[in-house]
């Protein structure tokens, strides 16, 4: 069956530490999304990106980094710089270009300060 | 600005009653798209259903309906028959024209209590 897995589930973080959050699908969408989420909050948009090798700046970016070298992968690395990393982070894609389709969503990652 | 505005943080409804959960949305562009998604405890975002600003039918999807106001910019979420499984957070999300790369604008959530 196709769809979007996320790795770790759960993830700890240390002080001054990066850590990378996984993403990988298998629904030939070409379109990907990070997105964070706090409690009690809708989520808010990290980073995307439509087309292998480019991704753009969300609302949130700041602190964060990702890559797209191939369609079926966008991990994000969540860096020192990222001051309050603890969320619930979640990966999804879609269709490029096509506005009345869903975005599929991964199960997430919970992200942890040690 | 918000775009999107779910004003009910949190709702209870009895088994196999009907529930309305309100979302109002603030754009500009003639063309968008609504879409509602389901949020277990256990974390991931189930799609439940999808209005177009140009569509001049309600959307429905099995005991899920979309009471589509388009003057009034607002796009409720009827859930008929409530089952205890639908105890869960409903967010309301929309898509303007490519902003963001089709990207969605999430509200807070409503979350929804069906009690036996």
């Amino acid at each position: 069956d196709g769809g979007i897995t996320q790795s770790p589930k759960y993830l700890f973080r240390k002080e001054g530490q990066n850590v990378t959050l996984s993403c990988e699908q298998n629904l030939n969408h070409d379109a990907m999304y990070w997105y964070r989420q706090d409690p009690g909050q809708g989520l808010r948009l990290i980073y995307y990106s439509q087309i292998v090798n480019d991704f753009q700046k969300g609302d949130i970016a700041e602190g964060y980094s990702v890559s797209r070298e191939k369609k079926e992968s966008f991990p994000l690395t969540v860096t020192s710089a990222q001051k309050n990393p603890t969320a619930f982070y979640l990966c999804a894609s879609s269709y490029r270009g096509r506005s009345n389709q869903p975005q599929h969503f991964g199960d997430g990652t919970r992200l942890s300060i040690l | 600005a918000q775009k999107i505005t779910q004003t009910q943080p949190g709702m209870f409804v009895q088994e196999k009653e009907a529930v309305t959960l309100d979302c109002t949305y603030d754009t500009s562009d003639p063309s968008y798209g609504l879409f509602w998604y389901k949020q277990p405890s256990s974390g991931e975002m189930i799609f439940l259903i999808y209005q177009g600003s140009y569509d001049q039918q309600n959307a429905t999807e099995g005991r899920y309906s979309l009471n589509f106001q388009k003057a009034r910019k607002s796009a409720n979420l009827v859930i008929s028959a409530s089952q205890l499984g639908d105890s869960a957070m409903y967010f309301c999300a929309m898509r303007e024209r490519p902003n963001s790369g089709y990207a969605l604008n999430f509200g807070k959530g409503t979350s929804l209590l069906v009690t036996p």
